[in-house]
């Protein structure tokens, strides 16, 4: 079983619309959890990290679910500059490890 | 700047000679790692390191090898490549439990 898994889309959404992404991960004993933002074939670059609590920056929301095991990210108003594709990442619970998933593909269409 | 500097930033080259894609941090992080990123399968670690001459296995670290002997440097060296580690590698290095920080990467291609 994958570590996290994700699913791969891809999402072709308008412009102005509400989309939302979900990751589920495999250890319970998992520490942090991050989104990434990744465009074509650059480095990821970190969106934001995800808390208990649920956090929000701007349009985006990341929300974390310990007991089901799934962390989820909402991008609200979508603009065309949101075309990318997000990872999420989990942090195993020495810190040793991250594993990804293996990215959700978004277009924002005009 | 705080940065993740890897080169070279593309190579191509012939099955069996050695190579080695540098990465350095000027963050003083304890943490590097190397992943390889292939379509399909996502980020995977080859190998990363805790701290100074300290270094462990990721998911995928046959056919790498790599060394801390500094705490900024962390190269990842290819004895004999195959054309099976033609992909794209990143290096990120963090402090425990922190976001990675990414290089921007080198597109290898083993011929």
């Amino acid at each position: 079983r994958k570590e996290v898994e994700q699913d791969p889309g891809p999402f072709n959404v308008p412009e102005g619309a509400t989309v939302a992404f979900n990751c589920t991960y495999s250890n319970s004993a998992s520490q942090s959890f991050f989104w990434y933002r990744q465009d074509c074939r650059k480095e990821p670059k970190l969106l934001m990290s995800v808390y208990s609590s649920g956090n929000e920056d701007g349009r985006f929301t990341a929300q974390l679910n310990r007991a089901s095991q799934y962390i989820s990210l909402l991008i609200r108003d979508s603009k065309l500059s949101d075309s990318a594709t997000y990872l999420c990442v989990v942090n195993t619970n020495t810190g040793n490890q991250f594993y990804f998933g293996t990215g959700t593909s978004l277009t924002v269409i005009p | 700047e705080a940065q993740v500097t890897q080169n070279p930033r593309y190579l191509i080259t012939v099955t069996g000679k050695k190579l080695t894609v540098t990465c350095s941090q000027n963050m003083n992080h304890e943490y590097m790692s190397w992943y390889r990123q292939d379509p399909g399968l996502g980020l995977r670690q080859i190998y990363y390191s805790m701290n100074v001459e300290v270094t462990d296995k990721g998911d995928v670290p046959e056919g790498y090898k790599v060394s801390r002997k500094e705490k900024r440097n962390f190269p990842l060296i290819l004895e004999s490549p195959s054309p099976n580690q033609t992909s794209l590698y990143f290096c990120a290095s963090t402090d425990r439990f922190s976001p990675l920080h990414f290089g921007n990467g080198t597109r290898l291609t083993v011929t």
